[in-house]
């Protein structure tokens, strides 16, 4: 059965305090692998897309990379600002359906 | 552009209530979606439509009917819905089915 887990759960930063998210993912034939940002009560904002192991993104202080079976979200000198849950997610299997597994996500709080 | 919009963005209705959720999308997309998403839960998808068509139905309960009117427009009819189906409802679309995928800001639906 295809799956994704995200670890930590919840993690605590001091801004300026670097750290990575972790996605682990176990899927058959995987498609893509995108990170989203979401803040409470809002719809997920897209940020990275990831096709093939060794493929990193950057944008700001965020940087993602995937290997064959996790992909990292690098995040350099968070700032308040990038406090939010950030999912992962998969696109697997024989057939464009476009269906995402989503993993749990992992909620950053990042304090002044 | 990469916006999507849904109104209405909160609806409070009665069980014995009919109501729709509208989702738009000007970016040439092909493929729409309707996601459900619980509190500190990841979003789980409903329904897929592709070119216009319907490709998923993820075992949605009958009270839930999408219709896609047009490639940029998608809409949920809801009819006798029970408290628990009180969620953050979003819409998404994409440039096709394995492509990344881009959210709205979702309508809170509570059911009383």
């Amino acid at each position: 059965e295809d799956q994704v887990t995200q670890s930590p759960e919840a993690l605590r930063l001091q801004e300026g305090e670097s750290s990575s998210l972790n996605c682990s993912y176990t899927v058959s034939g995987l498609r893509g692998l995108f990170w989203y940002r979401q803040d409470p009560g809002k719809g997920p904002e897209f940020l990275f897309t990831l096709y093939s192991a060794g493929e990193e993104k950057e944008k700001e202080r965020l940087k993602a990379t995937l290997t064959k079976k996790e992909s990292f979200l690098h995040i350099t000198a968070p700032k308040p600002e990038d406090s939010a849950t950030y999912l992962c997610a998969v696109q697997a299997g024989p057939s464009n359906t476009g269906k995402l597994i989503f993993g749990q996500g992992t909620t950053l709080q990042v304090k002044p | 552009d990469t916006e999507v919009t849904q109104t209405p963005k909160h609806l409070v209705m009665g069980m014995t209530n009919k109501k729709s959720l509208k989702c738009e999308q000007h970016m040439g997309h092909r493929a729409m979606y309707w996601y459900k998403q619980k509190a500190k839960k990841p979003p789980e998808l409903m329904f897929v439509y592709s070119y216009e068509k319907l490709s998923i139905n993820e075992s949605v309960p009958s009270r839930f009917s999408p219709e896609c009117p047009n490639s940029s427009l998608l809409n949920l009819h809801l009819h006798a819905l029970q408290p628990e189906d009180s969620a953050l409802y979003l819409c998404a679309s994409s440039q096709d089915t394995p492509r990344a995928q881009y959210f709205g800001p979702g309508t809170r639906l509570t059911v009383l």
